[in-house]
């Protein structure tokens, strides 16, 4: 009964280092996506991956880079982490197509210093 | 972009009062999903509405698609404590994308 795992849950990095977040979803979904969320900002969209193989930006792509792994797995990579990424991140699925429900993760709290 | 503006950004009630927050968009939405994140959660589904003017009810909770389908409402009749979080209203665009309001917080006290 997992559905959407993302790890690591916490995390802090210094300006400049890079890091991965995982995100496995066990629910057969095509869809998949990255979101930030920020204090006052509510959710926004990172990258998102409309089926397995493609990848596309969302609203605020500059800084991040993405991988479909396979089905299962999308993951979010910062080459280089600056202090404005200190942020929640939340890793989410869907079935493909408009109007189905998005299922989040827990959440992974990054602060960047 | 779509914008979806969401009023009020923050509320605190007292238990037993009703609350009300408000999506509202400058172009058409398809539709409108609601989303609920606890404090320290992650946003969970509620509720989508598809149809111009249509309302659907999940106990204490009213929700409300305009008849233009330009802007929704969530109603929260008599809140409870277990109410708290930040309520979000998003649209579905293309290939599922989803375009989050900016929430409303509410707060209930004793």
């Amino acid at each position: 009964n997992a559905g959407v795992t993302q790890t690591p849950k916490f995390q802090v990095l210094k300006t400049g280092q890079s890091m991965t977040l995982q995100c496995a979803q066990d629910m057969n979904h095509n869809s998949m996506y990255w979101y930030r969320q920020d204090p006052g900002m509510g959710l926004r969209l990172i990258y998102y991956s409309a089926s397995e193989g493609t990848t596309d930006k969302g609203e605020v792509p500059n800084g991040y880079n993405v991988s479909r792994l396979n089905k299962r797995e999308f993951s979010l990579r910062l080459e280089s982490a600056a202090p404005s990424q200190t942020s929640v991140y939340f890793c989410a699925s869907s079935e493909t197509g408009s109007g189905n429900t998005i299922y989040f993760g827990e959440g992974s709290w990054l602060t960047v210093v | 972009g779509q914008q979806v503006m969401q009023i009020p950004q923050y509320q605190h009630v007292q238990e037993g009062e009703d609350f009300t927050t408000y999506c509202n968009s400058s172009t058409t939405l398809s539709n409108i999903q609601w989303y609920k994140q606890r404090p320290g959660g992650h946003p969970v589904f509620l509720i989508q509405l598809v149809k111009s003017g249509e309302v659907k009810k999940q106990k204490r909770l009213t929700f409300q698609f305009g008849e233009a389908k330009k802007n929704s409402s969530l109603h929260i009749t008599a809140t409870q404590t277990t109410d708290v979080g930040t309520y979000f209203c998003a649209e579905t665009g293309t290939a599922s994308k989803l375009t989050f309001g900016t929430g409303t917080r509410l707060q209930v006290t004793l």
